[in-house]
């Protein structure tokens, strides 16, 4: 069965530094991997994707993330945190062998970013 | 270009009754996909409708159900409302390439359903 973990309800850093946000997922075939953002009642937007290539993908609004096989990880990151960066963050992974489209999300983690 | 754009944004209904939830997806986008968003479940799947079919259902109730037109507007419709219904829905649309549905899914802001 598909699944993701974020392991930390929240991720708390300081306005400049850099921030990571972890995601492990696993799925009988290969993944497809996705990262949301959300901000209070609003839907979720749309950051990065992962489907194949490079195994660093980079975003919107400066994040990045990085695919590891072996490690069956995808942990959002970004070099220097910005206030505004504040919200909720869902990592997704949908199973290339699934026939359905349907996404399979994480808990979400709230990243707070103090000034 | 126009996102997903959900109808109505807020809702509270009264036990019992139902409700019918609008979304329009991106002009061009044929797959709508719903999912319900609660603190203690998460995010989860309800279905995902392509060219008026239903594709696919998640594990909720026959009193959840849906249905897409063909101009793939899309609505979901929720019988006999019990209060663990209150959460927020969300609808995302995708643009079908290939058939590969690898390409994002734009989700729209929501509709927010509280039944007391």
């Amino acid at each position: 069965a598909q699944s993701v973990a974020q392991p930390e309800d929240q991720v708390n850093v300081a306005e400049g530094n850099p921030l990571t946000v972890k995601c492990t997922y696993s799925v009988s075939g290969n993944p497809y991997l996705f990262w949301y953002v959300q901000y209070p009642n609003r839907g979720l937007q749309f950051l990065l994707k992962y489907i194949t290539g490079d195994n660093l993908v980079k975003g919107s609004y400066g994040f990045e993330a990085e695919f590891n096989k072996s490690q069956t990880s995808f942990h959002l990151k970004k070099p220097s945190a910005l206030v505004s960066d504040s919200a909720l963050y869902f990592c997704a992974v949908r199973d290339a062998m699934d026939s359905s489209y349907k996404l399979i999300f994480g808990s979400g983690t709230r990243l707070l970013v103090r000034p | 270009k126009a996102g997903v754009t959900q109808t109505p944004r807020y809702l509270i209904k009264t036990r019992g009754q139902q409700v019918t939830l609008s979304c329009s997806p991106i002009s061009g986008h044929r797959s709508v996909s719903w999912y319900q968003q609660t603190p203690g479940q998460g995010l989860q799947f309800l279905f995902e409708y392509f060219s008026e079919t239903q594709r696919n259902k998640g594990n909720f109730p026959g009193r959840f159900s849906g249905r897409q037109f063909s101009n793939s507007r899309s609505e979901m419709n929720v019988s006999t409302l019990e209060l663990g219904d209150s959460a927020l829905y969300l609808c995302a649309s995708r643009q079908t390439s290939g058939g590969t549905g690898i390409t994002g899914y734009t989700f729209g802001s929501g509709t927010r359903l509280t039944v007391v």
